[in-house]
């Protein structure tokens, strides 16, 4: 079955430090696949997508996810963690064409001054 | 440019009756996505119109149920609401597919079931 694993439901990091959040995948065919962020009350916002091209990708706000197909893997990361930078992050990936989005659970970052 | 506009952001209804969010999306936006999030499920996949046509459908019961004007604006509606409703709806708009474009999400409506 086609899902999205995001292992930590919830990360802490202090300000300035390296910020990775796990997003792992499962799909019969190559995914296209994508982090949003979610700040409280509001709706989703695209941080970055892979779409076959590159496999490191990079995204708004200095993030940037690198694509590894043999760990079937889609991490995110950030060289040095902003207070801004909390909230709710998630991994989501399309299959095909005309197909919905397919949602990880999401990874709550708390980032500590 | 008009970013995707959810109405109303916030509503309170009581079980067994029905609500009907509205959803518009960005100028020349012709798909339109619903999805349900919760905390116990997380974001799951409502329906998607696409052109006045529901291109797909996720797995929720028949008492949820939506449409799609000529101008592209959609409507959501619940029946026979449940306690369990209870949850933040979002409208995603896009031009096309989502594999070809990018999805705009809205802030949502946050609906409550007493």
């Amino acid at each position: 079955a086609q899902s999205v694993t995001q292992l930590g439901s919830h990360v802490s990091v202090s300000e300035g430090a390296l910020v990775l959040l796990r997003c792992n995948y499962s799909s019969s065919v190559p995914p296209y696949l994508f982090w949003y962020v979610q700040y409280p009350n509001q709706g989703l916002q695209l941080l970055l997508k892979y779409t076959s091209a590159a496999t490191l990708v990079k995204g708004i706000n200095g993030f940037e996810a690198e694509f590894k197909k043999s760990e079937t893997s889609f991490h995110l990361t950030k060289p040095s963690a902003h207070m801004s930078d909390a909230a709710e992050y998630f991994c989501a990936m399309v299959i095909a064409a005309g197909t919905a989005l397919i949602f990880g659970k999401g990874t709550t970052l708390s980032v500590s001054s | 440019k008009a970013g995707v506009t959810q109405t109303p952001r916030y509503l309170i209804k009581t079980r067994g009756q029905q609500v009907t969010l509205s959803c518009s999306p960005i100028s020349g936006h012709r798909s339109v996505s619903w999805y349900q999030q919760t905390p116990g499920q997380g974001l799951q996949f409502l329906f998607e119109y696409f052109s006045e046509t529901q291109r797909n459908k996720g797995n929720f019961p028949g008492r949820f149920s939506g449409r799609q004007f000529s101008n592209s604006r959609s409507e959501m509606n619940v029946s026979t609401l449940e306690l369990g409703d209870s949850a933040l709806y979002l409208c995603a708009s896009s031009l096309e597919q989502l594999m070809n474009t990018e999805a705009f999400f809205g802030q949502g409506t946050r609906l409550t079931v007493v």
